[in-house]
């Protein structure tokens, strides 16, 4: 069984570095075609697609977050990682990480989510 | 930048069927997907490649497409499917994930 969890700081302040660490069980990063992004949901608000990696290390981010996010995978430690600068109140939002399994060509399952409030 | 576009609302009574559109201009081109949202939860995966649902979705759910329009319908609705619906495509290039705004389904 394929399982995501999502870990990192609750709380961060207007301007820091956001890091966030995607933890996989059930799935491998080195597998041929395996792929993990990472999507936000502001509350109350719809969910909004952040970045995605694949096994090969290929990237892909939100045209209008482009320059303020990093993704990047661990192998050794089964892990993805999404880094965002220069946070705002307006990053508020559960962040998800979620997979596409080839059996559901295209779509995701997901991790429970970690709520990230940005406040001073 | 891509917009997939869904009414914020529909209301239905227990038993009655549901639709919920999505509607963008690559969707004639690209595989829409649709996810249930309960409060407090992670979305969930309902149909995938326009109509097909995954292993364990009950078959009240059904989606179809039909040029920039696709639906989510959902046949005798009981009201345990109070949610929130998201449609999901891609862009153009089909590079780029591209969620719905969102709809709230409210059972009467």
């Amino acid at each position: 069984q394929i399982t995501l969890k999502e870990s990192g700081p609750t709380l961060v302040k207007p301007t820091q570095t956001l890091t966030l660490t995607c933890i996989l069980s059930g799935l491998s990063l080195n597998t041929t075609g395996v792929d993990v992004a990472w999507i936000r949901q502001p509350p109350g608000k719809t969910l909004e697609w952040l970045a995605v990696i694949f096994w090969d290390d290929d990237k892909r981010y939100s045209p209008s977050l482009r320059s303020r996010l990093a993704i990047t995978k661990d192998t050794s430690k089964n892990q993805v990682l999404l880094t965002m600068t220069n946070m705002d109140p307006v990053d508020t939002a559960t962040y998800y990480c979620a997979h596409r399994p080839f059996t559901l060509r295209g779509g995701f399952v997901w991790g429970q989510g970690t709520l990230v409030t940005v406040s001073s | 930048s891509y917009e997939l576009t869904q009414p914020p609302s529909v209301s239905v009574s227990p038993g009655q069927t549901a639709r919920i559109t999505c509607s963008g201009d690559t969707l004639p081109k690209q595989y829409a997907y649709w996810y249930q949202q309960r409060p407090g939860r992670a979305p969930v995966l309902v149909i995938f490649k326009d109509s097909e649902r995954p292993s364990g979705i009950p078959e009240r759910f059904s989606g179809s497409s039909s040029g920039t329009i696709v639906t989510l319908t959902i046949s005798g609705v009981q009201a345990e499917d109070e949610a929130d619906f998201y449609c999901q495509s891609a862009d153009s290039t089909g590079s780029h994930v591209v969620f719905g705004g969102g709809t709230k389904l409210t059972v009467l």
